[in-house]
């Protein structure tokens, strides 16, 4: 069955540094999405991507953060100068469609230190 | 914008019973979908059942069943027959349709069910 995959499964990384967070959705697949989880804390929106361009951010969503579709295959998020409070899990998720369910990857944790 | 109101943070079952977690919704878009995610402890979402809201019929999905009250903007999840391996977190969410973007998923805040035996 085909899934959404991410890596790394686990990070960890020293405040100020660049982190690039990788995604692989479905094949198929055209809407791309990437979420936070703050440890124990609700899921929250980060930021939306369709037809290789932003569709929706949220205000976490700031200059430090950006995402990429870099070829037919992955979707990046970047943050450039990690800070604690971004320490988190990260959801990357796909759709096919304008309806119906988002797929989610296994998340990435990310660790600043 | 949606909201979705999850007021149970936490929810005890025994084994074999049903359970009812509670969810709410706001919203002003005519179409749109409603969603129930589970979140065990490792982490990953999985996704339950689905909602939309012109269906008349409540969704099922074997032990799952969603109880759809459109006037009331409830979307209660129901499970029969509970397993200790259902043990996790419970996400209700909803996705508005044909905005001609990538419409987002918005999650309620959870709520944590633990089955005893």
């Amino acid at each position: 069955e085909p899934e959404v995959t991410q890596t790394p499964s686990h990070q960890v990384t020293q405040m100020g540094q660049e982190v690039i967070l990788r995604c692989v959705p479905i094949s198929n697949h055209l809407y791309f999405y990437w979420y936070r989880q703050i440890l124990g804390q609700k899921v929250e929106f980060l930021v939306s991507f369709y037809n290789n361009e932003i569709s929706e951010k949220s205000e976490i969503f700031d200059d430090q953060f950006s995402v990429e579709r870099p070829d037919g295959s992955n979707f990046t998020l970047k943050i450039r100068s990690t800070k604690l409070e971004d320490s988190a899990m990260y959801f990357c998720a796909s759709t096919g469609g304008e309806t119906g369910e988002l797929f989610f990857g296994e998340g990435s944790r990310l660790t600043v230190l | 914008a949606q909201k979705i109101t999850q007021t149970q943070p936490g929810m005890f079952v025994q084994e074999k019973e049903a359970v009812t977690l509670d969810c709410t919704y706001d919203t002003s878009d005519q179409s749109y979908g409603l969603f129930w995610y589970k979140q065990p402890s490792s982490g990953e979402m999985i996704f339950l059942i689905y909602q939309g809201s012109y269906d008349e019929q409540n969704a099922t999905e074997g032990r799952y069943s969603l109880n759809f009250q459109k006037a009331r903007k409830s979307a209660n999840l129901v499970i029969s027959a509970s397993q200790l391996g259902d043990s996790a977190m419970y996400f209700c969410a909803m996705r508005p349709y044909f905005t001609g973007t990538a419409s987002k998923l918005t999650f309620g805040t959870g709520t944590r069910l633990q089955v005893t035996l």
